[in-house]
């Protein structure tokens, strides 16, 4: 059971807008910042977004993070066949001291 | 340009340890954070810990609190993950990843991960 909550599974087809959620608590989102990786099957993660809405330079602008409350978002809009992926969202944890990751968003295209 | 090199994959039987080691090269070492995640097959990501290479100072998870140690070796740029008493439950691929801003616990450059096995 993972401290943040995504959903398990999203879709979309080839130009579309989709957003992934993630949803945490006082401790977690309420307090801290959220990054947000992309995993590609076999491979490391890559930073996508980092402190709710930065972008890493490389990281096309169709990739946008939001941030309210206990939630954060990932968007990724003009959806492309490569955007298939798994999509993590991470922060701080004050309670635990941890970096806590949400279980994973498997995007299918 | 950085890059993170990992030690090979490993097959350990339960009750052993493993060391995992991170090779950074393209940046100065001493001056980023390295933490370490794993992520067991089919599962997603699980944070260890980090280590400040500079200083040497740590931090574990919660779940990994006397399992765990991560250590560095400044002169070869090169951190270090010790795990021990292995069970199968330890079984997945474990990655290196540095930190870039202070506080924001973001992780810019990865390893390409270390599959280790635990198997009786």
């Amino acid at each position: 059971q993972s401290v943040l909550t995504q959903p398990p599974s999203a879709s979309g087809t080839p130009g579309q807008r989709v957003t992934i959620s993630c949803s945490g608590s006082d401790s977690t989102i309420g307090s801290n910042t959220v990054n947000w990786y992309r995993q590609l099957p076999g491979t490391a993660p890559e930073l996508l977004i980092y402190t709710n809405i930065q972008r890493p330079s490389g990281v096309p602008d169709r990739f946008s993070g939001s941030k309210s409350g206990t939630s954060a978002s990932l968007a990724i809009s003009g959806l492309q066949s490569e955007d298939e992926a798994d999509y993590y969202c991470a922060t701080w944890d004050d309670s635990l001291n941890d970096v806590v990751f949400g279980g994973g968003t498997k995007l299918t295209v | 340009q950085v890059h993170l090199g990992q030690s090979g994959a490993e097959v350990k039987k339960p009750g052993a340890s493993v060391k995992v080691s991170c090779q950074a090269s393209g940046y100065t070492f001493t001056g980023y954070y390295m933490h370490w995640v794993r992520q067991a097959p089919g599962q997603g990501l699980e944070w260890m810990g980090w280590i400040n290479p500079n200083s040497g100072d740590t931090n574990y998870a919660q779940k990994f609190l006397g399992r765990v140690t991560l250590t560095r070796d400044t002169s070869i740029s090169t951190a270090y993950m010790d795990l021990s008493w292995l069970t199968s439950d330890d079984t997945a691929v474990y990655f290196c990843a540095r930190q870039t801003h202070a506080l924001v616990f973001d992780f810019d450059y990865w390893g390409p991960g270390t599959l280790v096995s635990v198997s009786s």
